[in-house]
């Protein structure tokens, strides 16, 4: 089963706009983080939230999670061009206690 | 701001060389992770490592992979042998705790085996 697929695949949005994407996962987990990879580079920890959080705010990020839907989203409120990444959700799946398994990702393109 | 530092940053090499990609985890982390991320594909998990041996491993991460921190600060992944599929980027992260914390992760090393 895949665990960790976000949606959409890509999301084109003008700056100043609001960008939401989503995950989601089929197993329990015991967080979630969002991670951010400009293209060809290194993963840039985003955030984390744990499965018994509901929301969590960090500067123009927002996200939720939903453990009965199994599922999470990521907001960027007022995007700039610099925000033009991949962002991928990671899960740290119960019974395994030590990897992330990642999703495939969103591609934001954010034009000025 | 502590950071996992890996290098080479690049590598180049034949099939059927061996390979060794080195990572400088945060100092006051203990637990180790190697990644790997094929072009255009999702980010996988190869090996974790804590007091200094494996904790969990993939099916990827198969005899011809191995790790090892070899003094107090680094940290290796050495491919045997390299095989066209093994091109990819690889990532090293580490991690203060086991469950429930954040890995941080290296810029990568991207490696291509001609």
């Amino acid at each position: 089963s895949q665990q960790g697929e976000e949606d959409p695949q890509a999301l084109s949005i003008q700056e100043g706009e609001n960008a939401t994407m989503n995950c989601s996962y089929k197993t329990s987990i015991n967080n979630l983080q969002w991670y951010r990879q400009n293209s060809g580079r290194g993963l840039v920890h985003l955030i984390l939230i744990r499965s018994n959080e509901r929301e969590k705010h960090s500067g123009r990020l927002r996200v939720t999670l939903d453990t009965s839907k199994k599922s999470s989203s990521l907001l960027i409120t007022a995007s700039r061009a610099a925000d033009t990444a991949s962002y991928f959700c990671a899960t740290d799946r119960r019974g395994s206690n030590y990897k992330l398994t990642f999703g495939k990702g969103t591609l934001l393109t954010v034009n000025p | 701001e502590p950071e996992v530092t890996q290098t080479p940053s690049h590598q180049v090499t034949q099939m059927g060389q061996e390979v060794i990609l080195r990572c400088v985890p945060i100092s006051n982390h203990l637990y180790f992770y190697w990644y790997r991320q094929i072009l255009g594909q999702k980010v996988e998990f190869l090996v974790s490592f804590y007091n200094n041996e494996i904790s969990e491993k993939s099916e990827i991460f198969d005899d011809q992979f191995s790790v090892e921190r070899p003094d107090g600060s680094n940290f290796t992944l050495k491919i045997r042998s390299t095989k066209l599929e093994d091109s990819a980027m690889y990532f090293c992260a580490s991690s203060v705790e086991r469950v429930g914390e954040t890995q941080y992760f290296g810029p990568g090393t991207r490696l291509l085996v001609l």
